[in-house]
């Protein structure tokens, strides 16, 4: 079946610019995950929903940052004021339901940050 | 807050050999898991291991989780080029989040 796809793969923007990042995860998921991967580390956790609402989002560096998920499937990670240091790659996942289920992969966006 | 810690971070080694990829874990973590990356790929699932004494095998690759000592391996046995691959460890952050905390990556090289 189609796993967690993401929209656009590749994406170069000027700094300062706003960015708009899509995850569709698979379909039947409940929980929705975002992820920033640097070069050479592990991802980092952004952002967890749970249906519609953000169930933690302690990960989002600053105000800057935002996602959305409004009718419980597609989700979109919002970036405002692009800095070079947003530069990275946004991983989304997605689980039967939060908890111990196991989270699959997108094959994320690569943002790059000029 | 979790923390978790991978050893060595890079490992180069022949075909045929068996090795072992060390996850440290600073508090306690209800689950462990264990990805696979290749360059320029998503990660992909190899193993979550629930509980203490928890051992899973696939193929070449054998995962085990001891949870008093916070520590999981990963131990690659025969090893083969296919397995060249950045593998992580990640723990569950706890305190009603779920969303996973990685370490760093263990950069692995197989060479013939």
């Amino acid at each position: 079946g189609a796993g967690v796809s993401q929209t656009p793969s590749n994406k170069v923007t000027e700094k300062g610019k706003y960015v708009e990042l899509r995850c569709d995860p698979i379909s039947g998921h409940t929980a929705l995950y975002w992820y920033r991967q640097s070069l050479g580390q592990g991802p980092e956790f952004l952002i967890y929903f749970q249906g519609t609402g953000a169930a933690d989002d302690s990960g989002l560096p600053n105000d800057r940052f935002f996602a959305v998920r409004p009718e419980g499937s597609v989700s979109t990670l919002k970036i405002q004021r692009t800095e070079r240091g947003d530069s990275a790659v946004y991983l989304c996942a997605s689980s039967l339901s939060g908890g111990p289920s196991e989270q699959y992969f997108g094959p994320g966006t690569r943002l790059t940050v000029t | 807050e979790l923390k978790v810690e991978q050893n060595p971070l890079f490992l180069s080694m022949q075909e045929g050999k068996n090795y072992t990829i060390y996850c440290n874990y600073s508090t306690t973590s209800d689950r462990l898991y264990w990805y696979r990356q290749d360059p320029g790929k998503s990660l992909e699932s190899l193993f979550v291991l629930l509980s203490n004494g928890a051992v899973k095998q696939e193929g070449r690759l054998m995962a085990s989780l001891d949870t008093k000592a916070r520590l999981s391996t990963l131990h690659i046995t025969a090893a083969v080029h296919d397995l060249s691959a950045t593998y992580f460890c990640a723990g569950e952050s706890g305190g009603g989040a779920d969303g996973l905390t990685f370490g760093k990556g263990t950069h692995l090289i197989i060479q013939p």
